[in-house]
């Protein structure tokens, strides 16, 4: 079936240091693919976004390529903040039928100053 | 801006007992979700709704398990006998259209059960 492999965690950075989550995944077709973000005693979050093969999600400094030679979706931002620490949870949804998200497991995320 | 709100924030109760965990996702959107995550794993998905009945649901929402969207506001996850295994974090989520559109997510419900 399908389904979504993160990099374990936690993950600890410095400010300013750049940041790379790997992000793999398992499915028939060609799902969308998401990133979202857990804010400490907060709900899910849309990070970003990629439908097709090729597309560049974006957001607040955030990237990640849908790869689909790789089957991949790794997340990047160039310059991180202590503001960033957070539950970064990678996840496709399935091209047949249903709308339901698959998740990865999560990487926890902390950035020092 | 609009957002996803549950009800409570955490649940505590004996095994065996009935629980309901309530969710108000965002006015206009159609679509509404369940999902859980047990400590330390994965986030998994447990049912869809849409047009007042269940367009699916995973292996773990089994007859224990149901959903109601009782008035134009509420969604609600009724757990009718609860296990242990059934402590977790539950999230609802809503979302206006089909597979391409964010899902928006509340806070989430922990439950505990003893």
């Amino acid at each position: 079936g399908d389904s979504v492999t993160q990099m374990e965690g936690p993950v600890t950075l410095s400010e300013e240091a750049f940041l790379t989550i790997n992000c793999t995944y398992t499915a028939t077709g060609y799902p969308s693919l998401f990133w979202y973000v857990q804010y400490p005693g907060e709900g899910l979050q849309l990070l970003l976004k990629a439908t097709k093969a090729d597309d560049k999600g974006s957001n607040k400094g955030f990237e990640a390529t849908y790869r689909k030679e790789t089957t991949s979706f790794h997340l990047e931002k160039g310059s991180v903040q202590v503001s960033d620490s957070a539950v970064y949870f990678c996840a496709l949804a399935p091209i047949q039928g249903a709308q339901k998200l698959v998740f990865g497991q999560g990487t926890r995320l902390t950035i020092n100053p | 801006e609009p957002e996803v709100t549950q009800t409570p924030s955490h649940q505590v109760t004996q095994m065996g007992q009935e629980v309901i965990l309530r969710c108000v996702p965002i006015s206009n959107h159609l679509y509404f979700y369940w999902y859980r995550q047990i400590l330390g794993q994965k986030v998994e998905f447990l049912v869809s709704f849409y047009n007042n009945e269940i367009s699916e649901k995973s292996e773990i929402f089994d007859d224990q398990f149901s959903v109601e969207r009782p008035d134009g506001s509420n969604f609600t996850l009724k757990i009718r006998s609860t296990k242990l295994e059934d402590s977790a974090m539950y999230f609802c989520a809503s979302s206006p259209g089909r597979t391409y559109n964010e899902q928006f997510f509340g806070p989430g419900t922990r439950l505990t059960v003893l």
